[in-house]
């Protein structure tokens, strides 16, 4: 059975900080891989779609990367903003092409 | 403005009530799901639907219910059966079902006095 772990759980850093969050995956045969924003008590904003014949993914200060065969995608956020505090979500689609896995997500915060 | 509306914003059920949650969109999708979120835990698939008129069950649909009788809402009832309900719930849909984008509604906070 697929799961998605996301590590760290939470991360602090300063405000301009370049940062990495981590996210695993345990099947390699994935249909894709998303990544989402939530902030405190709302719904989930999609960030970056990866389809798993791409290893990477831009949109603005975020590059998400993908290595399949490791089971690893990693979400960079360039130039941190105390704007981009929230929760970070993480989650694949597995072959059966149904619905989303998720992981427990990283909460960061930046500090101004 | 298109998107993908849910109501309501919070929801307040005594036990042994049945609570319908609404999930609208305008996007035009096929594919729409139900999501439970549970503090620490990442989100749950409730039930799915790919098409009008059929529905599939998710990890854990027990005490849950759903109809797509219109392609733009996908309405969840939580019945008397779901022994534990409090929860932030999230409805989701994609162009199609196959792996596309999920784009997610604002969500409805249920409690259980």
């Amino acid at each position: 059975k697929q799961e998605v772990t996301q590590i760290p759980a939470a991360l602090s850093v300063p405000e301009g900080e370049n940062l990495v969050l981590n996210c695993s995956f345990t099947d390699s045969a994935i249909y894709n891989l998303q990544w989402f924003r939530q902030d405190p008590g709302k719904g989930l904003t999609s960030l970056l779609l990866i389809q798993s014949s791409q290893r990477e993914q831009t949109s603005g200060r975020l590059n998400a990367s993908l290595d399949k065969s490791s089971g690893r995608s990693t979400l960079y956020i360039a130039a941190s903003q105390p704007g981009d505090s929230a929760t970070y979500l993480c989650a694949v689609v597995d072959q059966a092409g149904t619905a989303l896995i998720f992981g427990k997500g990283t909460t960061l915060s930046v500090s101004s | 403005d298109g998107g993908i509306t849910q109501s309501p914003k919070y929801l307040f059920r005594k036990e042994g009530q049945n609570v319908t949650l609404s999930c609208e969109q305008n996007l035009n999708h096929d594919a729409m799901y139900w999501y439970r979120q549970d503090p620490g835990q990442g989100l749950r698939l409730i039930y799915y639907s790919q098409i009008v008129n059929d529905f599939q069950k998710g990890d854990i649909a027990e005490g849950y219910s759903v109809s797509r009788e219109k392609k733009e809402s996908f309405p969840l009832t939580v019945t008397s059966a779901q022994k534990n309900p409090t929860a932030f719930y999230l409805c989701a849909s994609s162009i199609s079902p196959g792996g596309h984008e999920q784009f997610f509604g604002p969500g409805t906070r249920l409690t259980v006095l």
